[in-house]
């Protein structure tokens, strides 16, 4: 399984662009990068995936760099709706998926 | 949202009974998984099933089982319900095989006393 490893917590302020990089230095040649967030007393929710390079979509750009050994996520212009933990997550394809999420990571907007 | 239901939404129980907790999906997906969250600990992996009565243990899966008849069922049971397994269980569903991404259900908060 490729682990990963996110800052624990990141503070910010409303307006301001976020980046959180996830280490995933096992990943393997198959797998796709995921992130999710989460809110208190909710499920996990999917922000955006990706394989390598630049994924955008309408909430979050992902960055990839070419050896594929960490990933960012970026959150243009966050508010305080964006205050939650945000966990990267690394597909393994092996045809029986285990997913394992690490600790993520505690964003704290403030205004 | 994908169609997950989790049930019950709350549970408290004594500790040495059984318990089962259910997860039903309506998108016929085949990947299923059960993790717990505890504070500090973030989603931890418990089972998964890659089809009907093909399962396989997570990084947390002693002192659970678990049950895949039915494509749209997977079921959790906590044979003898200990202290230590009071947390929130999320079921989550992949929509595509390896690399589609999960759909998690609003979780059950399950508590031993």
């Amino acid at each position: 399984l490729a682990k990963t490893t996110q800052p624990i917590s990141m503070d910010s302020y409303e307006g301001q662009e976020v980046n959180i990089t996830c280490s995933h230095n096992n990943i393997a040649t198959n797998d796709y990068i995921t992130w999710y967030q989460q809110f208190p007393s909710q499920g996990p929710r999917f922000i955006i995936q990706g394989y390598k390079t630049k994924v955008t979509n309408e909430v979050a750009s992902l960055f990839i760099p070419a050896d594929r050994k960490s990933s960012t996520l970026s959150l243009p212009r966050v508010s305080l709706s964006d205050t939650a933990v945000y966990y990267c997550l690394v597909g393994e394809d092996t045809g029986r998926r285990a997913l394992t999420f690490g600790s993520g990571t505690r964003l704290q907007v403030q205004p | 949202d994908a169609g997950i239901t989790q049930s019950p939404r709350h549970k408290v129980t004594e500790t040495g009974t059984p318990v089962t907790l259910r997860c039903h999906q309506t998108e016929n997906h085949r990947y299923m998984y059960w993790y717990r969250q505890d504070p500090g600990h973030g989603l931890r992996l418990i089972h998964y099933s890659y089809g009907v009565k093909d399962t396989d243990k997570g990084e947390v899966s002693d002192g659970y089982s678990v049950s895949r008849s039915k494509t749209e069922d997977f079921l959790l049971t906590l044979e003898s319900a200990t202290s230590s397994q009071t947390s929130v269980y999320f079921c989550a569903i992949s929509e595509r095989d390896q690399t589609g991404p999960l759909h998690f259900g609003n979780g059950t908060r399950l508590t031993v006393t």
